[in-house]
């Protein structure tokens, strides 16, 4: 089993659609977790870091269950440009906390 | 520099011939990772430093791959009698020693193996 675990999609969706992205994790002590977003032929960037209690950044919303070792994105009023691949990051506990990136889900907003 | 360098941008090489590539990282940043990415599929991890501890080399495929970083300087992943099959996108990413910060990645270095 991956240590992080995302629906490759691809998900079409037109434009204006809510979009939900979930990730699991399988290290119960990770302590960091973050969505990062590939456009095709970049290097991935952050779109934004997980806190326990949720947040949120104009249109993204991101949620952590540490219970279930879930996470999620949820996208509203999706734009054209957020056509990408997001992936899902996970930070072990310990130390200076090595990165695992889950695969990614891929996007596709459609006029 | 302003964020992560790798060199070269792109590589093409022969079926057997050695590489080496080179990832510069955010001044600073105690952490440093490798991963490889083929044409269409998720990122996989290489290798990461940390500091001056022990690397983890636990992604790296097969011996012909190596890496070494000096303390938290300058990285090179050396790919050794290279495949086909090694043909992919070599990223490199650092990120600081607190908590919760975010990784920054290099643009990249698209290796062809011919």
């Amino acid at each position: 089993r991956k240590e992080v675990e995302q629906d490759p999609g691809p998900f079409n969706v037109p434009e204006g659609a809510t979009v939900a992205f979930n990730c699991t994790y399988s290290n119960s002590a990770s302590q960091s977790f973050f969505w990062y977003r590939q456009d095709c032929r970049k290097e991935p960037k952050l779109l934004m870091s997980v806190y326990s209690s949720g947040n949120e950044d104009g249109r993204f919303t991101a949620q952590l269950n540490r219970a279930s070792q879930y996470i999620s994105l949820l996208i509203r009023d999706s734009k054209l440009s957020d056509s990408a691949t997001y992936l899902c990051v996970v930070a072990r506990s310990g130390g200076y906390n090595k990165l695992i990136f889950g695969a990614g889900t891929r996007l596709a907003v459609h006029p | 520099g302003a964020g992560v360098s790798q060199s070269p941008s792109n590589k093409v090489t022969e079926k057997g011939k050695d590489v080496e590539l080179r990832c510069d990282p955010i001044s600073g940043h105690t952490a440093l990772y490798w991963y490889r990415q083929r044409l269409g599929q998720g990122l996989e991890f290489l290798i990461y430093f940390q500091g001056n501890s022990a690397p983890d080399k636990s992604g790296l495929p097969s011996d012909r791959f190596s890496a070494e970083r000096t303390g938290e300087s300058v990285s090179t992943l050396t790919i050794q009698r290279t495949q086909q099959e090694d043909s992919a996108v070599y990223l490199c990413a650092s990120r600081g020693g607190v908590r919760n910060t975010e990784a920054f990645f290099g643009q990249g270095t698209r290796l062809t193996v011919v």
